[in-house]
């Protein structure tokens, strides 16, 4: 099971930033955060990962509150292109140390003209 | 970028057919995946190889097998094709742990 709680669906206009929240209220302290994108008939994209502290890149920053129990995905200045399903997940470590990623049914973020 | 490179976009198949899915990598990944993704269940999980030769079963393993014999290549098995495996099928490949996954396009199975 997805470890994970999301909005269903966020709006968002373009131009504007979107902001979308995630709870793992039972994360454990080596779990990592990932945010993933998925947009329509294409495979998963990856766009950022965190442990405690506050991550940015080239596409997403990624606020993760002190106790680690929620996290936001912010996109600064949303396009019409950011229309994707959004996932947050915590990995898992399996048997034998490998990570493995168990996907729940993520935000559908619509960017609106 | 990486690369991961799924052999077919389309395919159909009879029902009772083997059917093989093929995934390849082109950046020395440690680590690939294989998920089915359905309307209104999301990804799941299906195998994982953390190592060549090395496979680990995921949520959904029944009638699957992979195959790992090369680090760069990770084949999914279906040996007898059935209607309700009728799916997108997303192979993945991770540097090691606590790297990003990059995702291939997709191939789409339909069993008839």
């Amino acid at each position: 099971d997805a470890k994970t709680t999301q909005p269903t669906s966020m709006d968002c206009a373009e131009g504007r930033a979107a902001n979308l929240p995630c709870n793992h209220s039972t994360i454990s302290g080596n779990e990592y955060v990932y945010w993933y994108r998925q947009i329509h008939s294409q495979g998963p994209q990856y766009i950022i990962h965190g442990l405690k502290n506050n991550e940015t890149n080239e596409m997403a920053s990624l606020i993760i509150t002190e106790d680690r129990k929620s996290s936001t995905l912010i996109l600064p200045h949303a396009t019409l292109r950011d229309t994707a399903v959004y996932y947050c997940i915590v990995d898992f470590l399996a048997q034998g140390g490998s990570e493995k990623l168990v996907f729940g049914k993520g935000t559908k973020l619509t960017v609106n003209p | 970028d990486v690369k991961v490179t799924q052999s077919s976009r389309y395919l159909v198949k009879r029902t009772g057919e083997k059917v093989f899915l093929e995934c390849v990598q082109d950046m020395d990944h440690e680590n690939m995946f294989w998920y089915r993704q359905d309307p209104g269940l999301g990804l799941r999980l299906i195998y994982f190889s953390y190592d060549v030769k090395m496979k680990e079963k995921g949520d959904i393993p029944e009638g699957y097998s992979v195959s790992r014999e090369k680090k760069e290549r990770f084949s999914l098995i279906l040996e007898s094709a059935s209607t309700n495996q009728t799916s997108m099928y997303l192979c993945a490949s991770q540097r090691h742990n606590n790297y990003g996954y990059t995702f291939g396009s997709g191939t789409r199975l339909t069993v008839v």
